[in-house]
């Protein structure tokens, strides 16, 4: 069990460009979803926070308005990257978590996202 | 601030014998603490969870431990196997909402 998906795993999109990605819980119903960035040889950067039906948490330094996240059921959230520009080429993971702060965090697949 | 380290080198082991991996923290007093293997292109996979009143973990090949006074936890995997080879990240939790990964370790298990 606590399988995510991530749709699509590889994009590649011409620069001003907007791109959504979707992250799905399969087999739970997550409370809380995460969404982080890795670039090449780096660590996971937390990206933000989204519990069901609120507002996602911005980390700080994390434009909202360029990544906006929008999680509308237990099991789906979408993160939409704006306006795309080569510097947001980046390796995009989710997380999804069944239950309170102390439950583990499991992770999709990710998504490639390439802006030309 | 918050800082995480893990061995920046890659830990090259004969397949067999035990790798350890080190996870120090400083400016830090996490609740708990999580190990994780991701493998090239892919998202991390869970492997083990720590609490900060348990002092070692098991599961299978793997051991954890936790010690709170050094501040570092060490991440064991006996018997290797060329298939443990991976990048394995460490991510303490203070609050138990957010997960501060470290940069991770490469391990390479030869036959």
């Amino acid at each position: 069990g606590a399988v995510v998906s991530q749709h699509p795993s590889w994009v590649i999109c011409k620069s001003g460009t907007s791109v959504k990605i979707e992250c799905r819980s399969l087999d739970f119903q997550a409370t809380t979803m995460f969404w982080y960035r890795q670039f090449p040889k780096q660590s996971l950067m937390l990206m933000a926070t989204s519990n069901e039906g609120s507002k996602a948490t911005y980390e700080q330094g994390v434009e909202k308005d360029k990544f906006l996240i929008n999680h509308a059921s237990l099991t789906l959230s979408t993160l939409t990257v704006t306006s795309a520009h080569p510097e947001d080429s980046s390796f995009y993971i989710c997380s999804a978590r069944r239950g309170g702060p102390w439950e583990t965090q499991y992770f999709g697949p990710g998504t490639r996202l390439l802006v030309l | 601030s918050q800082k995480i380290e893990q061995n920046s080198e890659a830990l090259n082991i004969q397949e067999g014998k035990t790798a350890t991996l080190t996870c120090n923290y400083t400016n830090y007093s996490p609740a708990y603490l999580q190990w994780y293997r991701q493998d090239p292109g892919r998202g991390p996979v869970f492997l083990l969870l720590i609490r900060e009143n348990e002092k070692e973990k098991r599961k299978e090949r793997l051991k954890v431990t936790f010690d709170t006074t050094l501040k570092q936890s060490l991440f064991h995997i006996t018997a290797s196997q060329p298939a443990d080879s991976a990048t394995y990240l460490c991510a303490p939790s203070q609050d138990g909402n957010k997960l501060v990964f470290g940069a991770g370790t490469i391990l390479r298990v030869k036959s």
